[in-house]
């Protein structure tokens, strides 16, 4: 149903790095901004990322983004076992809002 | 400190109607559009609508045109979203959420309110 697609899972040991991708079209993540999204168990979403490549405050320079064309990429530095959540991207089409498929991260 | 706190869980039968709450302080609530984002269970976010709690101004998502309203009442800086013609799948956690300072993301989230919808 999204028209945002991410990998269902990825996992790495604590202190390494992960990387998500997030692969649209033209029609939203390339001509539109990309922000990500943190979600623990049982909680609300977070905002980890907006405009493509800014962080909010508080949100520790472990995380990045990028965009590329019509892909975006979340990356995760310094891997903490706090970090596993689900992480969904996020942008619109055609002025309606639309959000990727999700990552579950999990720390080995 | 921004917050917005929603309203409690609701049970509903197949085809009645659910009205969600979502109360805003911390900020000045005409500056801000407010979004709705539903999360059914063990599945990914899908946005709803939005709407401008500066004039009222309302964007539905395609599949809920017809059976969602979005509303605001800046008196009390609350968000109202009701649904009609309630379905099983539409059994889900139904956030608000703030749109961002950014250009399109959502910096603020409501705790999220379960609606389940069953005979």
């Amino acid at each position: 149903q999204s028209v945002l697609t991410q990998p269902p899972s990825v996992s790495a040991a604590p202190g390494q790095k992960v990387t998500i991708s997030c692969s649209g079209s033209s029609s939203n993540i390339g001509n539109n901004y990309v922000s990500w999204y943190q979600q623990l168990p049982g909680t609300a979403p977070k905002l980890l990322i907006y405009d493509n490549n800014k962080r909010p405050s508080g949100i520790p320079d472990r995380f990045s983004g990028s965009k590329s064309g019509t892909s975006a990429t979340l990356g995760i530095t310094g891997l903490q076992t706090g970090d596993e959540a689900d992480y969904y991207c996020g942008t619109w089409d055609s002025s309606r809002g639309v959000f990727g498929t999700g990552t579950k991260v999990t720390v080995l | 400190q921004v917050q917005l706190v929603q309203s409690g869980a609701e049970v509903k039968k197949p085809g009645a109607s659910v009205k969600v709450s979502c109360k805003a302080s911390g900020y000045t609530f005409t500056s801000y559009g407010i979004s709705w984002v539903r999360q059914a269970p063990g599945q990914g976010l899908e946005w709803m609508g939005w709407i401008s709690a500066y004039n009222g101004n309302t964007n539905y998502a395609q599949k809920l045109q017809g059976r969602v309203t979005m509303t605001t009442d800046t008196s009390t800086s609350t968000a109202y979203m009701e649904l009609r013609s309630l379905r099983s799948d539409d059994t889900a956690v139904y956030y608000c959420a703030r749109e961002g300072g950014g250009y399109g993301d959502f910096d603020y989230w409501g705790q999220g309110t379960l609606v389940t919808v069953s005979s």
